[in-house]
């Protein structure tokens, strides 16, 4: 059971926009902005797209766009584009016992 | 640009203790701008982040596998170490080594070594 709740899978046809969530509590993401995704392709190592709830950094296209309001975070792609297609974790920082936190992973699939 | 790369051993046997170092190439582990830390992947299944180290030494674990588990820094080698005592085959997974931003007010793992796959059997 992952602290943070993602669900399981999304999808959407190219060039329309899907939403991911990440819902936690007040002692994770509803307390603190060091929400961050990531991005992971089958057999790679996962890829930061969006820190400290949303900010991209260099390279990550504008398409993906970061949020959060009270204890749930959300990761909107907009345009989808057939290499979008992975899995998407968010992480957050939950204080200075339990420290970082992921979620459980959401697929997403580019119809 | 900085550079992350896991080494190891890929099978461990039961109850032993598993070990492994990350390489940072590219920059100095002795920046001030990071944290250092692993971060887990079993089969198929999401990431689970282990423990973190500053260049200083100080250390910040997963509460659930504090009592296995140890990171250390060595900075004349550019390198820090994760080692995971009584291992088991709920231990197997990908084994990842991150750098995790640590300027005010940011925070994030920006930086990813490729992974290690470690099976424990006997």
């Amino acid at each position: 059971q992952s602290a943070l709740t993602q669900p399981r899978s999304v999808s959407g046809s190219p060039g329309q926009s899907v939403t991911i969530s990440c819902t936690g509590t007040s002692s994770d993401v509803g307390g603190y902005n060091y929400v961050s995704w990531y991005q992971q392709h089958p057999g790679k190592a996962p890829k930061l797209m969006i820190y400290d709830v949303s900010k991209r950094p260099s390279g990550v296209p504008d398409r993906f766009s970061g949020s959060k309001s009270g204890n749930t975070a959300s990761l909107t792609i907009s345009g989808l584009q057939a290499e979008d297609e992975a899995d998407y974790y968010c992480c957050s920082y939950a204080g200075s016992y339990t420290f970082w936190v992921f979620g459980g992973g959401t697929k997403l699939t580019v119809l | 640009q900085l550079q992350l790369q896991e080494s190891g051993p890929g099978l461990v046997k039961p109850s032993e203790t598993l070990s492994l170092t990350c390489t940072v190439s590219g920059g100095s582990i002795s920046s001030s701008s990071y944290y250092w830390g692993w971060i887990r992947q079993p089969p198929g299944k999401g990431l689970e982040w282990i423990g973190s180290i500053y260049y200083s030494g100080s250390t910040y674990y997963n509460p659930s596998l504090k009592s296995r588990v140890t990171i250390s820094v060595d900075t004349s080698k550019n390198q820090f170490s994760l080692k995971l005592s009584s291992v088991t085959a709920a231990d197997t997974a990908v084994y990842y080594c991150a750098s995790l931003i640590a300027a005010a007010g940011t925070s994030a793992f920006d930086i990813w070594g490729q992974g290690t796959m470690v099976t424990v059997s006997s």
